[in-house]
């Protein structure tokens, strides 16, 4: 157990609303990250974190906006939801192991479902 | 254009023999390479990973390949338990601070009994 909760597990919302996803670690961990899963696809790298207030894009980051104003949390905001945003968010962190390698750690997923 | 591939969408083995996942990348940055297990409606969870420098990494059934010069890395399950059934995601990371994860679109591995 890396200690990652999400909230909320699962959300139906309407095509322009905004919706915010929260990533809580409990672990102290820096670096912080948001995926997408779509069929087809696997993950795909929407934003990281590698410390609080310090964010970078992924692969996908368009329509996403994400803040860290406290190490343990990590936000992911869809600030007008579109029907293609639909799917399941998971956040990561990652542990640091020797040579600056080191595993993902995966919460529980949030699904999004945007009509 | 994906950096990581897993060309089979799919595979079915009978319990008790060989699984045999495949992957390939094309991103001559990436030094290191990791498999994850997922099952439905749960995060994806870590496997067992290779660096670069090495050829085989072992860990009880689960044996995975890297092959350098062709790009290729597969992931090895004796014997294949029917509780292995899952989605097994091929990733790398690559040189950098950041070390965040580039996935392959996975492989759906179903044992029968």
């Amino acid at each position: 157990d890396a200690g990652i909760t999400q909230s909320p597990r699962h959300k139906v919302t309407e095509t322009g609303t905004p919706v915010t996803l929260r990533c809580h670690q409990t672990e102290n961990h820096r670096y912080m990250y948001w995926y997408r899963q779509d069929p087809g696809h696997g993950l795909r790298l929407i934003h990281y974190s590698y410390g609080v207030k310090d964010t970078d894009k992924g692969e996908v980051s368009d329509g996403y906006s994400v803040s860290r104003s406290k190490t343990e949390d990590f936000l992911l905001t869809l600030e007008s939801a579109t029907s293609s945003q639909t799917s399941v968010y998971f956040c990561a962190i990652r542990s640091t192991g020797r040579g600056n390698t080191g595993e993902l750690f995966f919460g529980e997923g949030s699904r999004l479902t945007v009509l | 254009d994906q950096q990581v591939k897993q060309n089979s969408p799919s595979l079915s083995v009978q319990e008790g023999r060989i699984s045999i996942l495949n992957c390939d990348y094309t991103n001559s940055m990436f030094d290191y390479f990791l498999w994850y297990k997922k099952y439905p409606a749960e995060g994806p969870t870590f496997l067992i990973s290779i660096s670069s420098i090495k050829d085989k990494n072992e860990d009880g059934r689960f044996t995975v390949f890297l092959n350098k010069s062709a790009k290729h890395l597969s992931l090895h399950i004796v014997p294949s338990q029917p509780g292995d059934s899952a989605v097994y995601f091929c990733a790398a990371q690559a040189r950098g601070s950041a070390r965040q994860l580039t996935f392959g679109s996975g492989t759906q591995l179903t044992v029968l009994p």
